[in-house]
């Protein structure tokens, strides 16, 4: 199972573009990338997911380089509802789809 | 889509006493089925996972259990609550196949006085 590497914290200002980045440097073969977005007292809920280079939806892009042994998570023009905590998981799912959350990177927006 | 109901939302329990905590799924059948904790300030801990009825895995030793009675329902039991067992606990459920999604319960907050 690959190890996940994310800072602790990240402070930004409403409408800026936030990226986070994870490393992962083990990152196997089968291997996908999933960010899912925690906010206080709920559970975490699912962002984005991708393989290799860049996956968009709605809410986030995702950048994964060719080695893949990091990824970005971007956030377009932030609001003060995106202060959460962002976990990056990294899993094959061979393993019967076992989720192993990290400590997340807390993003703090301010006005 | 999947939907996770949980129940309740906060419990204050005293050292000693059971503890049972149930979630339900709807939206798809057969689902994997999982239990954490979470700390004030931290990650989360995997406790159980239950790949169907009756199969419970335990990941991390404790004061807890886990049972899968039916397809869609995950029971979260203690016979006697410890200070320690305070926190926060999610249940969560993904579908049967590789590289899906969790989706997650709305969490107990359980308070052990």
């Amino acid at each position: 199972l690959a190890k996940t590497t994310q800072p602790i914290s990240m402070d930004s200002y409403e409408g800026q573009e936030v990226n986070i980045t994870c490393s992962h440097n083990n990152i196997a073969t089968n291997d996908y990338i999933t960010w899912y977005q925690q906010f206080p007292s709920q559970g975490p809920r699912f962002i984005i997911q991708g393989y290799k280079t860049k996956v968009t939806n709605e809410v986030a892009s995702l950048f994964i380089p060719a080695d893949r042994k990091s990824s970005t998570l971007s956030l377009p023009r932030v609001s003060l509802s995106d202060t959460a905590v962002y976990y990056c998981l990294v899993d094959d799912g061979r393993n019967f789809n076992k989720f192993y959350f990290g400590s997340g990177t807390k993003l703090n927006v301010k006005p | 889509s999947q939907t996770i109901h949980q129940w309740p939302a906060t419990l204050v329990q005293p050292v000693g006493s059971p503890l049972s905590l149930e979630c339900t799924v709807e939206g798809t059948s057969n689902p994997n089925l999982y239990w954490y904790r979470q700390a004030a300030g931290r990650g989360l801990q995997l406790l159980f996972y239950s790949v169907g009825i009756g199969q419970i895995s335990s990941e991390v030793p404790q004061n807890l259990s886990a049972s899968r009675p039916q397809d869609r329902q995950f029971i979260l039991s203690s016979k006697k609550l410890l200070l320690s067992d305070s926190g926060f606990y999610l249940c969560a459920g993904s579908r049967a196949n590789l590289n899906t999604e969790a989706f997650f319960g709305q969490g107990t907050r359980l308070t052990v006085v």
